[in-house]
């Protein structure tokens, strides 16, 4: 499974809305469908595992949804802590893992 | 849940050879260590995340990236509740951090990680 995620780079202002799109290029199990927040010098923190659960202590403004091989991230009321590249994965096979190439989201 | 704790890294010259170990702790008699399949994964300034290996629980089977296979190599002991990473013929491209990984059934849980930089 090969993901790409769009745009490269979202560049919004506190209190906008952030709309991260991850693409499969075959149908995969929502059961198995992550998203990484990425902060220089920090390890990847997990946000939504299940394609749309929010991970333990995440806030509500992060949230997931989508199936098939259309899958996305938002972030409401965007805060300047927002500021991070954002990953998806797929870690369905127990083999296997894929990951995004990553979407850059910068806050004005 | 059961938690990771990498180690191992440093800096290698090129060509040259490291292991790096993750120790499991925490992990219940109903859901051991050895109940998971595991998984590395390395994290590259400017390049991303990359997963490199898996292997089942009990080693039977594992697997590679094509950017690592033939050069690393994955194990486990379930007795001591640790995975492994032989890497061999170290590149520069080949600094980065390193996290093992595994499915606990609500997502993928991380170690802290551990920094191999490869450089003569």
């Amino acid at each position: 499974v090969v993901l790409t995620q769009s745009p490269g780079t979202l560049s919004l202002s506190p209190g906008e809305r952030a709309t991260l799109s991850c693409r499969a290029s075959q149908s995969v199990t929502t059961s198995f469908l992550g998203w990484y927040q990425e902060i220089p010098g920090q390890a990847p923190r997990l946000l939504i595992y299940g394609a749309s659960i929010r991970a333990s202590g995440v806030s509500d403004r992060f949230s997931g949804s989508g199936s098939g091989t259309d899958f996305f991230l938002t972030i409401s009321r965007l805060e300047p802590e927002d500021s991070a590249v954002y990953y998806c994965q797929h870690y369905g096979a127990s083999q296997s893992w894929t990951f995004g190439q990553g979407t850059k989201v910068e806050i004005k | 849940q059961g938690q990771l704790v990498e180690s191992g890294g440093g800096v290698v010259q090129p060509g040259r050879s490291l292991r790096l170990s993750c120790a499991a702790s925490g992990f219940t008699s109903e859901l051991p260590f050895s109940f998971y399949a595991m998984h590395w994964v390395r994290q590259t300034p400017g390049k991303g995340l990359e997963w490199l290996s898996s292997i089942l629980s009990h080693g039977s089977h594992t697997n590679y990236a094509d950017s690592v296979k033939g050069r690393f190599t994955i194990s486990r002991d379930n007795s001591k509740d640790t995975l492994y990473l032989h890497m061999n013929s170290l590149k520069d491209d080949d600094t980065a951090v390193y996290y093992c990984s595994y499915d606990n059934g609500r997502g993928p849980y991380w170690g802290q990680g551990t920094l191999v930089t490869v450089s003569s």
